[in-house]
């Protein structure tokens, strides 16, 4: 089956630690997005890419960092600058780059202790 | 930059008929484009309008206005399973900025 395959669902670390999201999708999809979401608010942009070995910051990048070297894989790292990491994570994909129609993963939720 | 508006929470009860409405201020537009989103699953795809007037997908519609910023996404016949968080989004620039998420409980 085609989708999005986010891991780990779960995911504690300690503060201070950088730590990496997985995300694979085998959709075929050009563009490739990673979102955060705290409780009660809406999701918001961390980082997207729209080609293989490009990609751009969105609204809350600070503290993270990606990488596309694939088309099937953007991972996301989190890193000790980010001084409030603990959140649920969410990566998407689009077919083409007009992002009107995002195909989610399950999402991982981080927690920072 | 974007901002988008819609109501925190919405109660309905099963049979019925909700709407959803979302405004945005925006410096570039392209679309609006919603998602349903269960509690700690993913979001989900429900429509998306690039044009102005009603779009139908079943028992959901969505509308949108440029004009005036404003669009709702419609639910008929309501469903215990409706019970979710739904997003409006603004799409521009291959990018999207969604709202706060409005909270639907349907209740029998």
């Amino acid at each position: 089956d085609g989708g999005i395959t986010q891991s780990p669902k779960y995911l504690f670390r300690k503060e201070g630690q950088n730590v990496t999201l997985s995300c694979e999708q085998n959709l075929n999809h050009d563009a490739m997005y990673w979102y955060r979401q705290d409780p009660g608010q809406g999701l918001r942009l961390i980082y997207y890419s729209q080609i293989v070995n490009d990609f751009q910051k969105g609204d809350i990048a600070e503290g993270y960092s990606v990488s596309r070297e694939k088309k099937e894989s953007f991972p996301l790292t989190v890193t000790s600058a980010q001084k409030n990491p603990t959140a649920f994570y969410l990566c998407a994909s689009g077919e083409g780059t007009a992002n009107t129609e995002a195909f989610f993963g399950q999402g991982t939720r981080l927690t920072v202790v | 930059g974007q901002s988008l508006e819609q109501p925190s929470e919405v109660t309905a009860v099963e049979g019925a008929i909700v709407q959803i409405n979302c405004t945005y201020q925006t410096s570039g537009f392209y679309g609006l484009s919603w998602y349903q989103q269960h509690d700690g699953g993913a979001p989900t795809f429900l429509s998306y309008n690039a044009l102005d007037g009603l779009e139908e997908t079943g028992r959901f519609s969505s509308f949108l206005s440029r004009s005036d910023s404003y669009g709702y996404l419609l639910l008929q016949e309501l469903q215990m399973k409706d019970s979710a968080s739904y997003f409006c989004a603004v799409i521009d620039a291959g990018k999207s900025t969604f709202g706060d998420g409005t909270t639907l409980t349907v209740k029998p």
